[in-house]
């Protein structure tokens, strides 16, 4: 069974703090792929990033950077020098190889960025 | 950049009755799906919908939903006779063969 657990629930920080949301999967697939969305207060899901189960370099983008560690079935997600504007719910997401195959969610992490 | 449209953005119903969310995915994708998250929790995956038919549905996906594509743009969820715990934010998502889902801006469904 595939499951994704995102055991914090609720993050708050001050502005310019560094801040990582973490994200624990399960899967007994080798092919797959592992997503972070970010859902802000007007409730659309905004994809950030892809990872496929292959690929372990770690990413960044501009404040945000990612950390796939398939030996801890890990895919940690860290802001640096959060904004206000970052405050949303983020969301990990798993899914199986196949192009059809829906994404499985974690519960979310509720970030409150304070200034 | 193209991207996925929902509409309406909130409907309030009856329980029930009928409603038709709608979605247009991005054109040029083949892969649909219909998602809901109920208020405060979790993203639950509902169906997905392939070269006109049925992928997969999962156990929320009762005979009460249905799903249809009925001019190769829109993408449609009925639901046939809403109940109180079909309140929700319903999203629609679509890919192309590459595999990431893009989401429309959801529809809230409130049913009194």
């Amino acid at each position: 069974a595939q499951k994704v657990t995102q055991a914090q629930t609720e993050i708050s920080v001050v502005e310019k703090e560094d801040v990582t949301l973490d994200c624990v999967y399960e899967t007994r697939d080798t092919t797959y792929y592992l997503f972070w969305y970010k859902q802000p207060p007007s409730g659309e899901l905004v994809f950030l990033i892809r990872r496929n189960s292959f690929d372990e370099q770690n990413e960044i983008s501009g404040r945000y950077s990612w950390n796939f560690q398939k030996s801890t079935s890990s895919f940690n997600f860290t802001i640096t020098a959060s904004q206000v504007v970052d405050s949303a719910v983020y969301f990990c997401a798993l899914r199986r190889g196949r192009d059809t195959d829906k994404l499985i969610f974690g519960t979310g992490t509720r970030l409150q960025v304070f200034p | 950049e193209p991207e996925v449209t929902q509409t309406p953005s909130h409907q309030v119903t009856q329980m029930g009755q009928e409603v038709i969310l709608r979605c247009v995915p991005i054109s040029n994708h083949l892969y649909f799906y219909w998602y809901r998250q109920i208020l405060g929790q979790k993203v639950e995956f509902l169906v997905s919908f392939y070269n006109n038919e049925i992928s997969e549905k999962s156990e929320i996906f009762d005979d009460q939903f249905s799903v249809e594509r009925p001019d190769g743009s829109n993408f449609t969820l009925k639901i046939r006779s809403t109940k109180l715990e079909d309140s929700a934010m319903y999203f629609c998502a679509s890919h192309a063969s590459t595999d990431t889902q893009y989401f429309g801006p959801g529809t809230r469904l409130t049913v009194l």
